[in-house]
């Protein structure tokens, strides 16, 4: 059963960098499309970007050039990187498996950016 | 971006109705259509793929159909953990847009 697991702070300070990682457990990162949604407290998803295991990112134009997500084979896992964060960062980032669909979801975690 | 609208934004129903939620989009996404329900608190989980292929493991009372713009999901004999929030997602161009979601709840 393939499971993702999101790490990363929790409290980031605004104009600084958010970093998380998603880990994949029980499979390979391998083969797929990896995406990263996100969800501001009491709102909709947010479909933050998407990149396949060998690269090639997608992003989300309405984030400007803040994003990066990267993967790394070798230690089974993807990467966020969102500069220049300001609350209305603040949200739940998941990270999910896209494959007919963004079939497997991690737990999420809360972000919140604030002084 | 191709822009997602859901109908309606939120729904009441009673247990054992049929209901149906509608997405559509602002320019022919073919079949690039996924549904997604999320509980409170909980990551969203992927009921239907391709706009009209259900998820191994979802029950058989959800499906969807549609094609190009207008995209249903139907549930039939509404259950007590079918009380959700539901949202579609075109997959067809980045940015990978959803619905604003619909709000189903127990009448």
């Amino acid at each position: 059963q393939v499971q993702l697991h999101e790490s990363g702070p929790g409290l980031v300070k605004p104009s600084e960098t958010l970093a998380l990682t998603c880990t994949v457990s029980g499979g390979s990162i391998s083969g797929y499309y990896w995406s990263w949604v996100r969800q501001a407290p009491g709102k909709g998803l947010e479909w933050i970007g998407q990149i396949y295991y060998s690269g090639s990112p997608k992003y989300n134009p309405s984030l400007g050039n803040r994003v990066t997500i990267s993967v790394d084979t070798s230690k089974n896992h993807l990467s966020l990187k969102l500069t220049s964060v300001t609350a209305a960062d603040t949200a739940v980032y998941y990270c999910a498996r896209a494959f007919r669909g963004l079939d497997y979801w991690g737990q999420g975690i809360l972000v919140t950016v604030s002084s | 971006d191709i822009q997602m609208t859901q109908s309606p934004s939120s729904l009441s129903a009673s247990l054992g109705d049929r209901v149906t939620i509608t997405c559509r989009a602002s320019q022919t996404i073919y079949t690039y259509l996924d549904w997604y329900q999320q509980q409170v608190g909980e990551a969203p989980k992927l009921l239907i793929y391709a706009a009209s292929n259900l998820q191994s493991g979802v029950p058989s009372r959800f499906g969807g159909s549609g094609s190009g713009t207008d995209f249903t999901l139907t549930i039939t004999s509404l259950q007590p953990e079918d009380f959700a929030t539901y949202y579609c997602q075109q997959s067809y161009s980045a940015p990978q847009t959803f619905g604003q979601g619909t709000r189903l709840e127990i009448k």
